[in-house]
């Protein structure tokens, strides 16, 4: 399965500033997913991120607060925006394997928080 | 009312037991049932799918599938320190879209 690498693995920002979070995978893959999962909370996705189209977001997410990029097959990076202490989360990206309807490869996460 | 639900938790057990996880749904539209563990401050883990009723047994693990009832199960026998971690169930529409329960923790104390 692929490996996903990524950075950083954590961070402490000040609010109002942005962070980007990039997500590295070792072989291409056709759909890329950013989640969010709060304390004790389980994921909510973010957002599909599919090379070369823009991102789709779900609802009670936007692209202003969230900008995604998806240059290439490899690579994808979620910025977080404007940042307020309930940003404060652990930002996931993952994977879907190709062909593949289930069982996603999830990277280590960014645990965010904002102070 | 959510789409998933999970049995919240969090259990304890001792080394060895038969631990039961366990979550209901209410779209009739998933076809793919996962079970993932997440190791703290780890990204979750792809444990087990399926995608049919039924049961689908991996080593200490067993994955069970009821789509008339809409409930579905994990079953990990002869319980280990090491299987210490909070599992979720996710399931899927033919759309890809994963739908993740809450999670359950599970401490096996030694």
């Amino acid at each position: 399965s692929a490996v996903i690498s990524q950075k950083p693995s954590r961070d402490i920002c000040q609010r109002g500033t942005s962070l980007t979070i990039q997500c590295q995978v070792d072989s291409q893959v056709t759909m890329m997913f950013w989640y969010r999962q709060q304390p004790g909370q389980s994921l909510t996705l973010i957002a599909t991120a599919n090379q070369g189209s823009e991102a789709t977001y779900e609802s009670g997410f936007v692209i202003d607060k969230f900008p995604i990029s998806r240059p290439n097959l490899t690579f994808s990076t979620l910025t977080v925006s404007n940042m307020s202490p309930e940003d404060s989360s652990i930002y996931l990206c993952s994977v879907e394997e190709d062909g593949t309807y289930y069982g996603y490869t999830f990277g280590s996460g960014t645990r965010l928080t904002v102070v | 009312q959510k789409e998933v639900e999970q049995d919240p938790g969090p259990l304890s057990v001792p080394e060895g037991a038969i631990v039961s996880l366990n979550c209901t749904y209410s779209n009739s539209a998933f076809q793919y049932f996962m079970w993932y563990r997440q190791y703290s401050r780890k990204g979750p883990e792809l444990l087990m799918y399926t995608y049919s009723s039924g049961n689908k047994e991996d080593g200490r693990f067993t994955a069970q599938v009821d789509k008339s009832s809409k409930y579905i199960s994990l079953f990990i026998r002869d319980s280990q320190p090491s299987d210490s971690a909070t599992y979720l169930c996710a399931l899927n529409t033919n759309a890809g879209k994963s739908t993740f329960g809450d999670g359950t923790t599970l401490t096996v104390k030694p």
